[in-house]
């Protein structure tokens, strides 16, 4: 069974870092461009980040760029999120997707919480 | 404020069809065959229900189906099901480095 699962949420204070990590499992990891997507409370789903297999390349929202670095360790089967700089518009769930179709990131996984608070 | 527009809300009773619309620009969806449709179930993954504007992932029932007019693309549910009661958003390509642009959802209720 393809799956993704997301880790390293949590609560963080204003100009704080986080990293946060994805790891897959039943498919070829290292053949697959991988997404992160955000969503915040009570808002639709925002693209943040794209790492293309092989990651060589890599692609950044406007809001996220120069904050956020994405990476993989295609030996761990893992994507990772460092967030740097982080304010409260950056709260929300932090999901994991798999690039299988064109711009339709699937599957997704069920994310992990990011809460920027003081 | 999301980039594509959704209505907030639809419903139907079981059964019936449902039609969900997702507008946006002649720079996105208008431009772009690069339309999908997600189902979020809360507290779960989202799934990619719909692709490239008419396309069904494996798996995905055919009482799901897509389409595209101009700036606006929709997603029909046909013989509603209690289970089909979910959150819908959908997304679009929107070129350069824009590479995925998602609406605000639709909260479908199955009446």
């Amino acid at each position: 069974q393809e799956q993704l699962v997301e880790s390293g949420g949590g609560v963080v204070h204003p100009g704080g870092s986080l990293r946060i990590s994805c790891v897959a499992s039943g498919f070829s990891f290292r053949s697959y461009g991988m997404y992160w997507v955000r969503q915040a409370p009570g808002k639709g789903p925002e693209w943040l980040a794209f790492i293309r297999s092989g990651g060589i390349d890599i692609f950044y929202a406007p809001s996220v760029k120069g904050r956020f670095i994405i990476s993989r360790d295609d030996s761990e089967s893992r994507l990772f999120l460092e967030m740097n700089g982080l304010g409260p518009q950056d709260t929300a769930t932090y999901h994991c997707a798999r690039d299988s179709f064109y711009f339709g990131p699937d599957p997704w996984g069920p994310g992990t919480l990011v809460t920027v608070s003081s | 404020q999301s980039a594509l527009t959704q209505p907030p809300s639809a419903s139907g009773s079981p059964g019936q069809s449902v039609t969900i619309s997702c507008t946006g620009s002649s720079s996105d969806v208008g431009v772009y065959d690069y339309v999908s449709w997600y189902q979020h179930h809360p507290g779960k993954a989202p799934k990619l229900i719909i692709y490239e504007v008419t396309k069904r992932p494996s798996g995905v029932s055919d009482r799901f189906s897509g389409s595209k007019s101009g700036n606006t693309a929709s997603l029909t549910v046909s013989g509603l099901q209690t289970d089909d009661e979910a959150d819908y958003y959908c997304s679009s390509h929107a070129g350069g480095n824009n590479f995925i642009i998602f609406g605000g959802g639709t909260k479908l209720t199955v009446l």
